[in-house]
């Protein structure tokens, strides 16, 4: 059973850079599509971005000019990278798998709230 | 993007009720679509994929049908687990998108 895990910064300055890992544990990162979504509190869900194990990625059209997201496979890690973050941006990450694109998330982390405030 | 509107956005409902929630797209996504119920502070939970194909491990309590542009989840007979927010999402096209979600409360 594949199992995420988000770490990084709880904090974040306005117009700073928002930086998340995600460890995959227990299973391949290998032949899958890894993915960033998030919530603002009280808020639905927006999906930031997926990237193949390979490192081709894609991105939503609203975020695309802030977002990298990229892949280590030796660390079976992934992280998201979010540039110029306002008061908007804070939210809970998530991470999660697509086996496929476009597809469903079958597995997803716990989650982590990244605030955004000097 | 398409766009995914669910309604109603809140529903009050009993145990043993039986409750439907809608979701529809701004286009046809064939039978594309996915439900997930979320708990506060918890991670979604995947229900229904391809519309109406039932997760391993989810009760036959809850069921999913549709095609084109208009999608329901059905929930038969209301459980008290059952009491969360539920999302619905397209995966037709290369960018993916969730409906606003709809929180089932108790009545």
């Amino acid at each position: 059973q594949v199992q995420l895990q988000e770490s990084g910064p709880g904090l974040v300055k306005p117009s700073e850079t928002l930086s998340l890992t995600c460890t995959v544990s227990g299973g391949s990162i290998s032949n899958y599509y890894w993915s960033w979504i998030r919530q603002p509190p009280g808020k639905g869900l927006e999906w930031i971005g997926y990237i193949y194990y390979s490192g081709s990625t894609n991105y939503n059209p609203s975020l695309k000019s802030r977002v990298t997201i990229s892949v280590d496979t030796s660390k079976k890690q992934f992280s998201l990278k979010l540039s110029s973050v306002t008061a908007a941006d804070t939210a809970v990450y998530y991470c999660a798998r697509l086996p496929m694109i476009p597809y469903y998330f079958d597995s997803w982390g716990q989650g982590t709230l990244v605030t955004v405030s000097s | 993007d398409i766009q995914m509107t669910q309604s109603p956005s809140t529903l009050s409902a009993s145990v043993g009720d039986r409750v439907t929630i809608t979701c529809r797209a701004s286009q046809s996504i064939s039978s594309w679509l996915a439900w997930y119920q979320q708990k506060p502070g918890k991670a979604p939970n995947l229900l229904i994929y391809k519309a109406s194909s039932l997760e391993s491990g989810v009760p036959s309590r809850f069921s999913g049908s549709g095609s084109g542009t208009e999608f329901t989840l059905t929930i038969s007979s209301l459980q008290p687990d059952d009491f969360a927010t539920y999302y619905c999402q397209q995966y037709n096209s290369y960018s993916l998108t969730f409906g606003g979600g709809t929180k089932v409360e108790i009545k």
